[in-house]
């Protein structure tokens, strides 16, 4: 199985912040890495797909880069509603998926 | 709009099963695999397994094969996960979620959550 590996586990923040997350693969997905937002008790949110492509409705202040085994999730300037937990998300190996284990974002 | 509708919450003993429900709303049901992933208290999410809803086929994580069964009901636009031989660290909320495909799969439509309780 591919292992996903996110960096750092968690991190403190401050609104207006730039913030970045990393997502490492144990092998090459080429752009099979999916972003999701999740808030304490809602469902997970798709933020970016395909590395960089940003969903629909989704603020552009989040933007996704990389390929192959080293990927980022960039917030350029944080807004309250963003302090959540972000997961990085592995398809290449459909039909098997794996996730990261996800970074913490919270107020400084 | 997109809408996945789950089961509400079950509480089980060790070694009996639940069935969780999913249903489909907005899109046509048939044409989009439906996966499952659970996500245990303070913990990250882990993807169980998918379902063709057009053909039943379905593919489960190795972890589960045996306790878990992924089923579909098309003419009522509805999904099903079952998981046997409950264990107490079966206890999460379990998640149905669409995968969309546009060029590369992912997931862009989730339930809204089913809390399974596995206590005796």
């Amino acid at each position: 199985d591919i292992q996903m590996t996110q960096s750092p586990s968690s991190l403190s923040a401050s609104v207006g912040d730039r913030v970045t997350i990393t997502c490492r693969a144990s092998q090459s997905i080429g752009i099979f890495l999916n972003w999701y937002q999740q808030k304490p008790g809602e469902a997970p949110k798709l933020l970016i797909y395909g590395a960089f492509s940003l969903q629909s409705g989704v603020p552009s202040r989040f933007s996704g880069s990389g390929s192959g085994t080293d990927f980022t999730l960039t917030i350029s300037s944080l807004q309250p509603e963003d302090f959540a937990t972000y997961y990085c998300q592995q398809t290449y190996s459909s039909p098997s998926i794996t996730f990261g284990q996800g970074t913490r974002l919270e107020i400084k | 709009q997109v809408q996945l509708l789950q089961s509400g919450a079950e509480v089980k003993k060790p070694g009996a099963s639940v069935k969780v429900s999913c249903k489909a709303s907005g899109y046509t049901f048939a044409a989009y695999y439906m996966h499952w992933v659970r996500q245990a208290p303070g913990q990250g999410l882990e993807w169980m397994g998918w379902i063709n809803p057009n053909s039943g086929a379905t593919n489960y994580t190795q972890k589960f094969q045996g306790r878990v069964s992924m089923t579909s009901d098309t003419p009522i636009n509805t999904a099903y996960m079952e998981l046997s031989r409950l264990r107490s660290d079966d206890t999460a909320v379990y998640y149905c979620a669409r995968e969309f495909w546009s060029g590369y799969p992912y997931f862009d439509s989730w339930g809204q959550g089913t809390l399974v309780t596995v206590s005796s």
